[in-house]
Parts: structure tokens; sequence; C-alpha cells
């Protein structure tokens, strides 16, 4: 089966930094690879997705990177605000199921 | 407004009781999905449906039974066989078709004592 590996399980930066996770992820046929974005107490929100035919994907401040060949794809959040701090997770897979990563927190400091 | 909800929100239990959570989903969503989330464990798979009337065990599903019997409702029995159900579960559903992203309700933590 799939296997995802994400880190770091901790990321602190200062307001207005970048901030990097990256997840590799162990299944070729793998073709679908979303972020969600989890406060405390909460279900996880979709926040970027990218397919496996796509390299690079941008929504104002966030990008999703993909490198088919390495197995490894990235989340990149510019101009980091204290609103982003939070758990994210990474995930692989398809049509059928999804494998989640065990998740980065987030924390973003004024 | 379409979405999909857990409930309740928080539940205990004692030791050796089974117990049920709930979740519905007015999204006309073909595929249900539930998680198991515990500190620094990610999300993993219990079960899954992608049509009514049939389902298929994820990595965990040992301790574990659903069914779905409507397209809107798919719960998770959470039987005495578990032996450590302490944990928060989350509900997800999915469109189907072209269409993978995961729409996820708002949890249910469950305490056994």
């Amino acid at each position: 089966g799939e296997n995802v590996e994400q880190h770091p399980s901790t990321l602190s930066v200062q307001e207005g930094d970048s901030a990097v996770i990256k997840c590799t992820y162990s299944d070729s046929a793998s073709n679908y690879f979303p972020w969600y974005k989890q406060e405390l107490g909460k279900g996880p929100q979709l926040i970027i997705d990218i397919r496996s035919n796509v390299g690079e994907k941008k929504d104002q401040r966030i990008a999703v990177t993909l490198n088919k060949t390495a197995k490894h794809f990235s989340l990149h959040i510019t101009e980091t605000q204290p609103e982003d701090s939070a758990v994210y997770f990474c995930a692989a897979g398809g049509y059928s199921t999804l494998t989640f990563g065990k998740g980065t927190m987030l924390l973003v400091s004024p | 407004d379409g979405g999909i909800t857990q409930s309740p929100k928080y539940l205990f239990r004692k030791e050796g009781q089974n117990v049920t959570l709930s979740c519905e989903q007015n999204l006309n969503h073909d595929a249900m999905y539930w998680y198991r989330q515990d500190p620094g464990q990610g999300l993993r798979l219990i079960y899954y449906s992608q049509i009514v009337n049939d389902f298929q065990k994820g990595d965990i599903a040992e301790g574990y039974s659903v069914s779905r019997e409507k397209k809107e409702s798919f719960p998770l029995t959470v039987t005495s066989a578990q032996k450590n159900p302490t944990a928060f579960y989350l509900c997800a559903s999915r469109r189907g078709g072209q269409d993978y992203g995961y729409t996820f309700g708002s949890g249910t933590r469950l305490t056994v004592v």
C-alpha cells in the first residue's frame, strides 16, 4: 500500500517569513496530492491540491510543487500570518482512498 | 448549506460497551470514509464505502463495523473488541468521478473509561 512521510513534524516561523513542508510517497500509481489544514478541535479543510499531470499549482500565498520522478511534493506558504498557525497534512492517493502523512504543526509568531 | 455532520462532538463510554458514531452528509456525495486520528499519528483509514450497501476495510478495521444503507449516512460502531478506542474520529465524503477531494466533518472525540 501507499506510505506517506511528512517533514518536519513542527515548524516555527516569524510572521512574514515563508514556510515549506515536504512529503514523500511510495506508490507510483498515486495521482492526486492534496493538502489539508486542521485547526484545533476541527476537521481538516482542503487548502490546495495537485494532480500528477501538473508540476506546480499556486493559489494566492500558497503553492504546491510535485516531482513525480522523485516521488515528493511540497507545500509553500509565503508571507505567513498568525492565522496560518495550524496542523497541515499532506496526502497521496487516487480514486479510491487517500493515505495521509502524520502532520506538521505550524506556529507563526507575531 | 450542504455539509457533513458528525454527532455527537464528545462521547464518553464505559469499557466493554459498543458505541455508534453518526455521520450524515447532504452533499449528494457517492463515497464516504471513516478515519481515526491519534496525536502524532496522522489520519488512519478505518472503513470506506463507494456505493450504498457496499464497504471496504481500511488499514485499521479490527474492532470496528459500519453500514451504508442510505447514500447520506455512514455510521461507525466501535465495538468492545477495539483494544484502544479512545481517539478523535473523522468522517469524510467525496463526490466521486473525477472529483477526488474529501470534505471532512468536524469530528467526534470518543473517550472510553
